[in-house]
């Protein structure tokens, strides 16, 4: 049973072409969260969602955006990608906002042109 | 936040226990310990926690030392399916940044 879906699995983008990733949850969770992993290297969070409160970490770049439309789903923008924004993108979900009970989704590979 | 320190790496013989060990000399009164798994190619995955006491679920067992400035977490049968990256976070349930962080992890390589 899916709970976080991440579509596609794979994406390749030309540089400073705008790209979207989605993100969609069956749990019905209040909060939503974007990742960014590179390789060998550990998830960063990006920004989260607690309901339509948009929350973004001090040192995400401006050139990363989201939009979380309803309960269920979730974008992340790249306005203009550099190289050095190929990477793993992970969402995920939790039942309240402060929980560290954290829900994953599979993941979108994003690959830079 | 409380640093964690963990093995870079580790070993287990298939269907033997596994045991993952992280220091967390520095946690405060309120911080829990969580734990994370990543498969490769997957997102993570969320284990178990606990404050002070050892808890248990159907995935592992976390053994928290009296003083909690350290865990064990424990596959108690380890099979290939469990080779990934256990990641140890220490972290306030009430923290407003709500950030988790994720540290290096220990990438645990389950043999035949």
């Amino acid at each position: 049973d899916a709970m976080v879906i991440q579509n596609p699995r794979y994406q390749v983008t030309q540089f400073g072409k705008p790209v979207t990733l989605s993100c969609s949850q069956t749990l019905n969770h209040n909060v939503m969260y974007w990742y960014q992993q590179k390789s060998s290297q550990a998830p960063k969070l990006l920004f989260h969602y607690y309901d339509k409160d948009f929350n973004n970490e001090a040192d995400t770049p401006d050139n990363f955006q989201s939009r979380r439309p309803n309960t269920s789903f979730c974008f992340l923008d790249i306005r203009s990608p550099g190289l050095g924004d190929a990477a793993m993108y992970l969402c995920a979900t939790s039942r309240v906002r402060n929980s560290y009970e954290q829900y994953f989704g599979p993941g979108t590979r994003l690959t830079v042109t | 936040d409380a640093k964690t320190t963990q093995p870079t790496s580790m070993d287990c013989a298939e269907g033997r226990a596994a045991n993952l060990p992280c220091n967390h000399s520095t946690i405060s009164g309120n911080e829990y310990v969580y734990w994370y798994r990543q498969i490769h190619s997957q997102g993570p995955q969320y284990i178990i926690h606990g404050l002070k006491n050892n808890e248990t679920n159907e995935m592992a067992s976390l053994i928290i030392t009296e003083d909690r400035k350290s865990s064990t977490l424990i596959l108690p049968h380890a099979t290939l399916r469990d080779t990934a990256v256990y990641y140890c976070i220490v972290r306030a349930p009430n923290n407003a940044g709500n950030m988790l962080t994720f540290g290096g992890g220990t990438r645990l390589m389950v043999k035949p």
